[in-house]
């Protein structure tokens, strides 16, 4: 078993650009989040989703998209990125009412 | 709504002396309550979680936490830490929703 993979590691944008963040898990979890991570300010959730084709929008929502076209796959998507949005993302993965399972994140820097 | 207040952001402290990490949650209704560890450039590991029963609760590498529904805390504690325990821990309450709530964070420093 995997656990829930990230792709890609770390990643620099430039202002404007945009890019995909996809999340992989292998643990036939209906639950799945889309986090990050600054310093001083934990964890803050972005989106998540409650089952294969549905998704909320979390704490932080503007300027990210998602979606979970299959149960295993959740993607995170910045249409047009920003320096706000430098930060370190995590995807988790859970069953309901119990733990999350985080993937080892993904260090992302827009320039 | 609920919300997770961890008291302290930082904890230093020497080897192998005992170590509390506190959590204090709002919710008025039963809540589901973890602790979490992130290790520098990691993600993060469940240590320990509360969902019912017994209200002291064992966790990984030596943790344990103790649920107290009349003070609404979940404070960690570890009799004897290693200088691998430096860390940032992470408390997080569910309130019977599909999302957690974290706290900032405690980053537990360990020196010799």
């Amino acid at each position: 078993n995997a656990g829930v993979t990230q792709t890609p590691k770390f990643r620099v944008l430039k202002t404007g650009q945009s890019m995909t963040l996809l999340c992989a898990q292998d643990m036939n979890h209906e639950y799945m989040y889309w986090y990050r991570q600054d310093p001083g300010m934990g964890l803050r959730l972005i989106h998540y989703s409650v089952g294969e084709g549905t998704t909320a929008k979390g704490e932080v929502p503007d300027g990210y998209n998602v979606s979970r076209l299959k149960k295993q796959n959740f993607l995170l998507g910045l249409e047009s990125a920003a320096p706000s949005q430098t930060s370190v993302y995590f995807c988790a993965s859970s069953a309901l009412y119990n733990e999350q399972f985080f993937g080892p994140g993904t260090r992302l820097t827009v320039l | 709504a609920q919300s997770v207040t961890q008291l302290d952001s930082q904890v230093p402290v020497f080897e192998e002396a005992p170590v509390e990490l506190r959590c204090n949650y709002s919710s008025s209704v039963s809540v589901y309550l973890f602790w979490y560890v992130q290790y520098p450039n990691q993600g993060l590991q469940l240590l320990l979680k509360y969902l019912s029963g017994s209200t002291l609760v064992k966790g990984i590498n030596g943790f344990e936490a103790e649920f107290n529904k009349s003070q609404t805390s979940f404070h960690l504690r570890k009799p004897s830490v290693h200088i691998s325990d430096t860390a940032e821990y992470f408390c997080a309450v569910n309130e019977g929703y599909s999302t957690l709530t974290f706290g900032k964070g405690t980053m537990l420093l360990v020196s010799p």
